[in-house]
């Protein structure tokens, strides 16, 4: 069965330094995703990507953070100058297209620790 | 979007039935009932979804009430891999390109065996 792929699976970094978590999506997936959690919180939504723009952001996604897909597989989410806060699980996520029955498929994440 | 409430937690014996509930009394007519659970230390992963008759599938039951102000996801015989978190969420008309998935607290349940 297809599914979502991450890496680094683990990432520890030095606040102030610049992040890239990685995810390759479905291949067929047109709508792709980045959610983070805080541990021991909720899953929270950062952005979601369609077309090679961002389709809708929260609040959370600010300048620090962008996204980009940079080839035909890769879905990318940079941040760029690390706070502690940040520390976090970053999950992607694709679907095929946007309408309401449509299942969202996770990958296993990548957990950040700044220090 | 409108809110869901669900209990903190829940315990079940291994092969049981489990039933979880979920209240959403300010659904609106379009809103889609979604479960995803997540499994410890995985993402979420998708368990069943629907929007008035209730579904089945490979993994569980939804039980919609009639008046769409509550719902149930129906694990019909636990087992230890299905100790998770539960999420229920609603799914809102899409405004302009909103697709989201507003995860809440969701229900811990816990299978003895």
């Amino acid at each position: 069965e297809p599914e979502v792929t991450q890496t680094p699976s683990h990432q520890v970094t030095q606040m102030g330094q610049e992040v890239i978590l990685r995810c390759v999506p479905i291949s067929n997936h047109l709508y792709f995703y980045w959610y983070r959690q805080i541990l021991g919180q909720k899953v929270e939504f950062l952005v979601s990507f369609y077309n090679n723009e961002i389709s809708e952001k929260s609040e959370i996604f600010d300048d620090q953070f962008s996204v980009e897909r940079p080839d035909g597989s890769n879905f990318t989410l940079k941040i760029r100058s690390t706070k502690l806060e940040d520390s976090a699980m970053y999950f992607c996520a694709s679907s095929v297209g946007q309408v309401l029955q449509e299942t969202q498929y996770f990958g296993p994440g990548t957990r950040l620790l700044v220090l | 979007d409108a809110k869901t409430t669900q209990p903190n937690s829940m315990e079940s014996n291994e092969e049981e039935p489990v039933h979880l509930p979920c209240n959403h009394s300010t659904i609106s007519g379009t809103d889609y009932i979604h479960w995803y659970r997540q499994l410890p230390s995985q993402g979420p992963e998708y368990v069943i979804h629907g929007l008035t008759s209730n579904v089945n599938n490979r993994m569980a039951s939804l039980a919609i009430a009639e008046d769409r102000k509550s719902s149930t996801l129906i694990l019909h015989r636990a087992t230890l891999r299905d100790a998770a978190v539960y999420y229920c969420i609603l799914r809102a008309l899409p405004t302009g390109a909103n697709s989201k998935l507003t995860f809440g607290k969701g229900i811990t349940l816990s299978v003895r065996p």
